[in-house]
């Protein structure tokens, strides 16, 4: 399985942006970039998910190079809620579906 | 939408207890739901899937007759831990996808089951 790689945490101050990175350089052509956060003693979260072009929805936006080897989830403006471990994987469409997380990154907000 | 419930939400119990813990899609129907577990301050790791009307997948190292998992119906699986011990304890989650297999749709997470064996 084509493999992620994410910081192992961040910080970042209340009320700015957050981009958070993802390198999947062996990413294949049917390959989708998820996004999911895990907020303490909570079940994960779907964020948000992206094939080759940039997504936006209401949580999140996701910024995928044209190489698709690196993505990045982007909070427009983070709130003390979003801190959480945020995962990125990849599944193949044509796959059994099961996602596989890695470590994530941890992200901490600053009031 | 896409809201799954697990329950219960926390279980505390005896060794060499067996614990059932349900997993259920309130508001679609899930053909495969999948189990994870996790240790504190690590990531979630895949158990099995589990499929409707059929056996469950177990990943590689999971037991499976430790970890009885039953898929009756398209909106319930139950993951049973038999005769559990102290190293079993641990936070259990689910998740259940909807729409077909290979659809590339999001999947949707239970609040998981902390399960403390004594």
């Amino acid at each position: 399985d084509a493999k992620t790689t994410q910081p192992n945490s961040m910080e970042s101050n209340e009320e700015e942006p957050v981009h958070l990175p993802c390198n999947h350089s062996t990413i294949s052509g049917t390959d989708y970039i998820h996004w999911y956060r895990q907020l303490p003693s909570q079940g994960p979260e779907y964020v948000i998910h992206g094939l080759t072009s940039n997504v936006n929805n209401r949580m999140a936006s996701l910024a995928i190079a044209e190489d698709r080897k690196s993505s990045t989830l982007i909070l427009h403006r983070a709130t003390l809620r979003d801190a959480a471990v945020y995962y990125c994987i990849l599944r193949a469409s044509e796959r059994d579906d099961k996602i596989i997380f890695g470590k994530g990154t941890r992200l901490h907000i600053l009031p | 939408g896409a809201v799954v419930s697990q329950h219960p939400s926390w279980v505390i119990c005896k060794s060499g207890t067996s614990v059932k813990i349900e997993c259920r899609s309130l508001d679609f129907q899930a053909t495969t739901m999948f189990w994870y577990r996790q240790f504190p301050k690590q990531s979630l790791m895949l158990m099995a899937t589990s499929n409707e009307g059929s056996k469950a997948t177990y990943e590689q190292g999971v037991e499976k007759d430790k970890f009885l998992i039953n898929h009756a119906s398209l909106t319930l699986s139950t993951l049973t831990v038999t005769s559990a011990h102290p190293e079993d304890s641990s936070f259990y989650i689910c998740s259940a996808m909807a729409g077909t297999v290979g659809s590339n749709q999001p999947q949707h997470f239970g609040d998981g089951t902390r399960l403390s064996i004594l």
